[in-house]
C-alpha cells in the first residue's frame, strides 16, 4: 500500500502525558502537511513540513505541541503534557509538489490519527 | 477570520436528484479550488478541482463551476448516490506569498436519501 500512513490510529493518554503521532508519507512525496479536526469542526491547518525544515508552523499552538519530519523516518506530530481540549483527530497528507506547482494543490491524506485525553 | 465559508452545514438530497454544494471565498489572491470528500473515520480525498481562469471543470458526475465576479463556487453531484453521502470540504490556494497552503472551509454534511 503506497498511501499515506498514520500510526497509531487510536491513541488514549491522561492528562499530562505526551503523545507522539507518526506519518510516513506516500513514496516519493516529500511535503508533509498536519491538520487537526476537533469535533464538530473542519480541518484545520497545523504545519507544513518539507524533509528536515518546518515551512509554515502558523497554525501550531505556540506551547506543548511540536513537528518534524527528519531526513530518514516518519514525520513525528508530538503533544506534550496533553490537555482533555487536544482529543481531536489528526490527519496527516503529504504532495510531491510545492503547492500551486504542476496546476495542483491536490494532497494525499492518511486516515488519521484518534488521540482521547481522559 | 473565515477566508472560505461554507454556509450549510448540512444538505439532504433524494438519490438521483442533483446535490449542489456551495462555498463563498473573501480572499481575491486565490487562484486554484479544490474540493475534498470526506467519510467517517477516514481521511479526505481528493474530488475535483478548478483554476481560477476557468468557470467550469467536470469529471463524470461531478462538477464544478466558479464565479470570479462572486467569489462563489459551488459543486454539483448529477444524479446523486446514496454512496456520496459525506463531508465536502471546499478549499482554496492563494498565489500571494512563498506559501501556498491550502485554506480550508468547514465542510457540507451531504446525506443521499434512498
Amino acid at each position: 500500500n503506497a498511501g499515506v500512513m498514520q500510526n497509531p490510529r487510536h491513541l488514549v493518554r491522561r492528562r499530562g502525558q505526551e503523545a507522539r503521532l507518526r506519518c510516513s508519507p506516500m513514496k516519493g512525496h516529500s511535503h508533509v502537511y498536519w491538520y487537526r479536526q476537533l469535533p464538530e469542526e473542519g480541518l484545520k491547518f497545523m504545519v507544513y513540513l518539507q524533509k528536515e525544515n518546518i515551512i509554515d508552523e502558523s497554525g501550531m499552538p505556540k506551547e506543548r505541541f511540536s513537528a518534524e519530519f527528519p531526513k530518514e523516518g516518519p514525520s513525528i506530530l508530538r503533544i506534550q503534557q496533553v490537555v482533555r481540549g487536544d482529543s481531536a483527530a489528526y490527519f496527516c497528507a503529504s504532495s510531491p509538489y510545492y503547492p500551486g506547482t504542476r496546476n495542483t494543490g491536490e494532497l494525499f491524506f492518511g486516515e488519521g490519527s484518534r488521540l482521547t485525553v481522559l | 477570520d473565515q477566508q472560505v465559508k461554507q454556509n450549510s452545514p448540512s444538505l439532504s438530497v433524494q438519490e438521483g436528484r442533483i446535490s449542489i454544494l456551495n462555498c463563498d471565498y473573501t480572499n481575491s489572491m486565490f487562484d486554484y479550488f479544490l474540493w475534498y470528500k470526506k467519510y467517517p473515520a477516514e481521511g479526505p480525498t481528493f474530488l475535483i478541482s478548478i483554476s481560477s481562469i476557468k468557470d467550469k471543470n467536470e469529471d463524470g458526475r461531478f462538477t464544478v463551476f466558479l464565479n470570479k465576479s462572486a467569489k462563489h463556487l459551488s459543486l454539483h453531484i448529477a444524479p446523486s448516490q446514496p454512496g456520496d453521502s459525506a463531508v465536502y470540504f471546499c478549499a482554496a490556494i492563494s498565489n500571494a506569498g512563498n506559501n501556498r497552503k491550502l485554506i480550508w472551509g468547514l465542510g457540507t454534511s451531504l446525506a443521499v436519501n434512498p
